[in-house]
């Protein structure tokens, strides 16, 4: 099974601030990625898939970028709603796998 | 509207069943590969199980490969699974999501969960 390994596991930054956060797959995926928010009691949300898609509704501050084994997620200008958890997931082989998340904390 | 709404959840002892449902509306089910997506009490999303549009084919993670089985009823517009022999560390809120495959595979729609204690 593909294991997905996310980096940093927490990081805090102000709203403004430019933030990355990057995932590696154990083996090529492609770009056969997808990247998640998720807010303490809620679904998580589609941010971007196969690695660089924004999903319609997304503001253009997410983007995505990488293929193969490295990605990255970036927020270009933090905005308040933007504090929560980050998940990577792949969808190159089943079963699929997430990156076990980044928690975006306030500074 | 896209909707998603699990049920079935509660607490089972150790050793226990549940079934759990992932009621669609507003899609066309069948066209659809859905998935199982689980949160164990603050900690991460773990994939759980998938299952094809007609049911042929289904996936398991290794955690819960054996123990739990997904079915899928198309006349109902209906995603379900069945969970067996639970442990303790499958207590967790299951999601259903629907997996969109145009040119690249997605989970874009997602249900608001049903939450799943085992304990004794």
């Amino acid at each position: 099974d593909i294991q997905m390994t996310q980096s940093p596991s927490s990081l805090s930054a102000s709203v403004g601030d430019r933030v990355t956060i990057t995932c590696r797959a154990s083996q090529s995926i492609s770009v056969s990625l997808s990247w998640f928010q998720q807010k303490p009691g809620k679904a998580p949300k589609l941010l971007i898939y196969a690695a660089s898609r924004l999903q319609s509704g997304v503001p253009s501050r997410f983007s995505g970028s990488g293929s193969g084994t490295d990605f990255t997620l970036t927020i270009s200008s933090l905005q308040p709603e933007d504090f929560a958890t980050y998940y990577c997931q792949q969808s190159y082989n089943t079963p699929y796998s997430f990156g076990q998340g980044a928690k975006l904390e306030i500074k | 509207e896209v909707q998603l709404v699990e049920s079935g959840g509660g607490l089972v002892h150790p050793g226990g069943s549940l079934r759990l449902s992932c009621a669609a509306s507003g899609i066309t089910f069948s066209s659809y590969v859905m998935h199982w997506v689980r949160q164990a009490p603050g900690k991460g999303l773990e994939y759980v199980s998938g299952i094809s549009t007609s049911g042929g084919s289904t996936f398991y993670a290794k955690s819960v490969r054996g123990r739990f089985t997904i079915s899928r009823d198309n006349s109902k517009n209906t995603l379900y699974l069945q969970t067996g022999s639970l442990k303790p560390e499958d207590t967790a809120v299951y999601y259903c999501a629907r997996e969109l495959r145009d040119s690249y595979y997605h989970m874009d729609v997602w249900g608001t969960g049903t939450a799943v204690t085992v304990s004794s």
